[in-house]
């Protein structure tokens, strides 16, 4: 899996919308990214994926760059409850079996979100 | 739905002592399923992924006969932590791949199980 690169950390204001960056440049052309949060001490929950098109669903935006080598996450009115950790993955197309569908977490985003 | 749990949330044992955590896909049938473990302030890291009736596949440095994989059914998969020690003390994470249904072959994560060995 293509490796990625995330800041450490970030924070922003409550009712603002929060911009996650994610460098992936050596991604390749079956690969999606996705990405998942961490709230402290659960399991990992998922956001939202995307091959090359930008995507939206209720929680987030995911806005793919032309070259795919970049993303960024969007929440669009971040709330204290979106303080997290923000993962970044790079995987195999989800139709691969077995180890080939593996997620591999990087060190993540930190989000802070402050009233 | 797409419902994962893990059994369970935390666990005190004493050094020496073997202790099972359960993970279950409540409302699919999981294909695949795989266990992490998370030390405090670090990434969550891969230990195996096991699918339904076949033997578990161990990433490299993980040792096989300390934590036992078992995938007997396509809703349980259990990890059995061996003879633990105070190292082995961390939050073990399950995740479920969805075998059918609207979110065919995505992954589902349990809420973890935080392992404390005295």
């Amino acid at each position: 899996d293509a490796k990625t690169t995330q800041p450490t950390s970030m924070d922003c204001a409550e009712g603002r919308a929060a911009n996650l960056p994610c460098n992936h440049s050596t991604i390749s052309g079956n690969e999606y990214v996705y990405w998942y949060r961490q709230i402290h001490s659960q399991g990992p929950q998922y956001i939202i994926h995307g091959l090359k098109n930008n995507e939206t669903n209720e929680m987030a935006s995911l806005i793919i760059t032309e070259d795919r080598k970049s993303s960024t996450l969007i929440l669009p009115h971040a709330t204290l409850r979106d303080t997290a950790v923000y993962y970044c993955i790079v995987r195999l197309t989800p139709s691969y079996t077995g180890t080939a569908s593996k997620l591999t977490f990087g060190t993540g985003t930190r989000l802070q979100v402050t009233l | 739905g797409a419902v994962v749990s893990q059994h369970p949330s935390w666990v005190i044992c004493k050094s020496g002592t073997s202790v099972k955590i359960e993970c279950r896909s409540l409302d699919f049938q999981a294909t695949t399923m795989f266990w992490y473990r998370q030390f405090p302030k670090q990434s969550l890291m891969l230990m195996a992924t096991s699918n339904e009736g076949s033997k578990a596949t161990y990433e490299q440095g993980v040792e096989k006969d300390k934590f036992l994989i078992n995938h007997a059914s396509l809703t349980l998969s259990t990890l059995t932590v061996t003879s633990a020690h105070p190292e082995d003390s961390s939050f073990y994470i399950c995740s479920a791949r969805d075998g059918g249904g609207p979110s065919y072959n995505e992954q589902f994560f349990g809420p973890g199980t935080r392992l404390t060995v005295l």
